[in-house]
């Protein structure tokens, strides 16, 4: 196991544009988040799936964005007509258990043209 | 609302220096993350946190929690290059887990 791994690392869209990004989780672990991060900040949370459920959305995640984790396993992130402001590196992490760290995968760069 | 803030934000000091970060975070929770981030790199958990008291450390790192004065500290001793980096504090509150906004630390030689 290699920990948290996304892809693709780099995405470049033209504004409007529909993008689905991918996370596989550790495999063990059934607690997926899902965050972005623009330069100089911290990570914002977006969304968190346990298993397969969705239980927690934050208001950043507009009706443009949506994520699923259809099997509980991999979990993919959708933005639909992408923005300027859309661009940032969203990462994904999972946990085991929710007193322990979560592992971060290296991130997908989005870039809006 | 929850909010995590860090300070300083920008932190450069001599290889050999001590120096401490802190956390201050505005409602409650017993659980605090410390993670590290090298530049184009994802984050790296370093400690965590769960009571009031609890003290970690690694290496020439060391955490701590008041959860009492909503409170965590992350000292640095004797400081070398290998440690400079951006230091995230997070807060975890049920499941939305919210970040300061890093402190980046640079140790020069």
């Amino acid at each position: 196991d290699t920990g948290v791994s996304q892809n693709p690392r780099h995405k470049i869209t033209k504004r409007g544009q529909n993008v689905t990004f991918r996370c596989d989780p550790i495999s063990e672990h059934n607690r997926l988040y899902w965050y972005r991060q623009t330069l100089g900040q911290g990570p914002e949370f977006l969304t968190y799936f346990q298993n397969e459920a969705q239980l927690e959305k934050s208001r950043l995640l507009s009706d443009r964005f949506s994520a699923e984790r259809p099997k509980g396993s991999f979990s993919t992130l959708e933005i639909q007509r992408t923005e300027q402001g859309d661009s940032a590196m969203y990462l994904c992490a999972s946990s085991l258990e929710l007193n322990q760290p979560q592992h971060f995968g290296d991130g997908t760069r989005l870039s809006i043209l | 609302e929850l909010k995590v803030e860090q300070n300083p934000l920008f932190l450069s000091m001599q290889e050999g220096k001590n120096y401490t970060i802190y956390c201050n975070y505005s409602t409650t929770s017993d659980r605090l993350y410390w993670y590290r981030q090298d530049p184009g790199k994802s984050l790296e958990s370093l400690f965590v946190l769960l009571s009031n008291g609890a003290v970690k450390q690694e290496g020439r790192l060391m955490a701590s929690l008041d959860t009492k004065a909503r409170l965590s500290t992350l000292h640095i001793t004797a400081a070398v290059h290998d440690l400079s980096a951006t230091y995230f504090c997070a807060v975890d509150v049920q499941v939305d887990m919210r970040f300061g906004a890093g402190t980046r630390l640079t140790v020069k030689p």
